[in-house]
């Protein structure tokens, strides 16, 4: 049971354009979402979040989205950079009294192309 | 300050030898999480600690995996009997204990295991 799904595994984008990279999830539970890139063969690191309380949060080139009727979110580069290229994670974690345990989704690989 | 400390970075064992993955959390964080990534897939949750305890092992394999998190030193991850199915990367990440920034994860670089 995959509580956070990405179903594209990889996209491929122009620089300059915007990069829409999605990701859903079934618990209902989740309040807290997260996106981290990730370069090969290094760790993931934190890009942007958002809370549930909000259905939108930007940070400088990158937005997320959160539509939790829908249950989704997405992340939006704009505009996409060759250095953007890397692997994305989608995470969720859910409420407790101690630091958040997140669920992870597959991936996106984004490949932005000069 | 340092961030998440994983080391080695890489580690080759063969088939029925033990392996001993090492993780220092960043200063000041107190929950450790340790993360395996198989060829071609995501992260996958395995274990989430706090000094001296284990929170949430649900991740982890029933068997010949073991994990801990001491009052002093860094946390272990413990492979024993190594089977090349265990060959992969493994990620340790930390977080702090309050705060906005709770449920954010800093991530070590990894470690890789081959197993021969």
């Amino acid at each position: 049971d995959q509580q956070v799904k990405q179903n594209s595994p990889s996209l491929s984008v122009q620089e300059g354009r915007i990069s829409i990279l999605n990701c859903d999830y079934t618990n209902s539970m989740f309040d807290y979402f997260l996106w981290y890139k990730k370069y090969p063969a290094e760790g993931p690191t934190f890009l942007i979040s958002i809370s549930s309380i909000k259905d939108k949060n930007e940070d400088g080139r990158f937005t997320v989205f959160l539509n939790k009727s829908a249950k989704h979110l997405s992340l939006h580069i704009v505009p996409s950079q060759p250095g953007d290229s890397a692997v994305y994670f989608c995470a969720a974690s859910a409420p407790n009294t101690n630091a958040g345990k997140s669920t992870f989704g597959d991936g996106t690989t984004l490949t932005v192309k000069p | 300050n340092a961030g998440v400390m994983q080391n080695p970075r890489h580690l080759v064992r063969r088939r029925g030898q033990e392996a001993r993955l090492r993780c220092s959390p960043m200063k000041g964080h107190s929950h450790v999480y340790w993360y395996r990534q198989l060829p071609e897939e995501g992260l996958k949750f395995m274990v989430y600690l706090q000094k001296e305890n284990i929170i949430d092992e649900s991740g982890m394999p029933k068997e010949r995996f073991s994990a801990e998190f001491p009052k002093e030193g860094p946390s272990i991850l413990r492979i024993q009997q190594v089977v090349r199915g265990d060959s992969a990367a493994y990620f340790c990440a930390s977080s702090p204990n309050r705060g906005a920034a709770k449920n954010i994860q800093y991530f070590g670089a990894g470690t890789r295991l081959s197993v021969l």
